[in-house]
């Protein structure tokens, strides 16, 4: 199996830059994906990584570090609508399923 | 943009009674999904299918769940008698045929099972 942990919440000043990290354990690394969810709301894809480094996509970056089983989700410039709930996901062996993670949910407060 | 949409947006049932939600994911996508995410709790993989056939499923899939794909277009989830414990958003999803292609989620069915 799989063991993601994220931190349970987080909050942030808005303007501000927040990182949300994830660790993963996993044999057969095949990727890892973030997700942004709003409350009530449907996922929606922020990010994908399986190459080690850094992706970046306007006011969001997400990193990955295979050898460590660290990644992390960077956003710049914080509104008050990034309050949401982010999930990291990773795919391994020969899935192309994710496993989520339990999400972190971020408060950005003015 | 093209989406996956999901109907109904709120179902309601007694349980023991057959429910089906209903999917129609993005048009040119081979691959689909549902998914189902119990209240305050994390999205949890139900089954995949592809080409017409179930390609993997979870421990939570069991003989009460079934898919379906009745024509072009929907996908059907069925949970033939329903429990307390299905009460949950379910969400279905689908992706393209490249290796790095990321799922795209619909708005989600929240089902209460009284």
């Amino acid at each position: 199996g799989q063991n993601i942990d994220q931190p349970t919440e987080m909050t942030a000043t808005e303007g501000a830059i927040v990182q949300i990290n994830c660790t993963y354990q996993t044999s057969g690394f095949n990727g890892l994906f973030w997700y942004q969810q709003h409350a009530g709301e449907a996922p929606t894809f922020l990010s994908y990584n399986v190459l080690d480094g850094l992706e970046e996509k306007g006011r969001f970056s997400s990193f990955l570090s295979r050898s460590k089983g660290y990644s992390y989700l960077l956003l710049k410039e914080l509104q008050m609508k990034d309050s949401a709930s982010y999930l990291c996901a990773v795919r391994a062996g020969g899935s192309y399923i994710p496993t989520f993670g339990r999400g972190t949910s971020l408060i950005v407060h003015p | 943009e093209p989406e996956v949409t999901q109907t109904p947006s709120h179902q309601v049932t007694q349980m023991g009674q057959e429910v089906i939600l209903r999917c129609v994911p993005i048009s040119n996508h081979l691959y689909f999904y549902w998914y189902r995410q119990i209240l305050g709790q994390k999205v949890e993989f139900l089954v995949s299918f592809y080409n017409n056939e179930i390609s993997e499923k979870s421990e939570i899939f069991d003989d009460q769940f079934s898919v379906e794909r009745p024509d072009g277009s929907n996908f059907t989830l069925k949970i033939r008698s329903t429990k307390l414990e299905d009460s949950a958003m379910y969400f279905c999803a689908s992706r393209g045929s490249g290796r790095q292609e990321t799922q795209y989620f619909g708005p989600g069915t929240r089902l209460l099972v009284l």
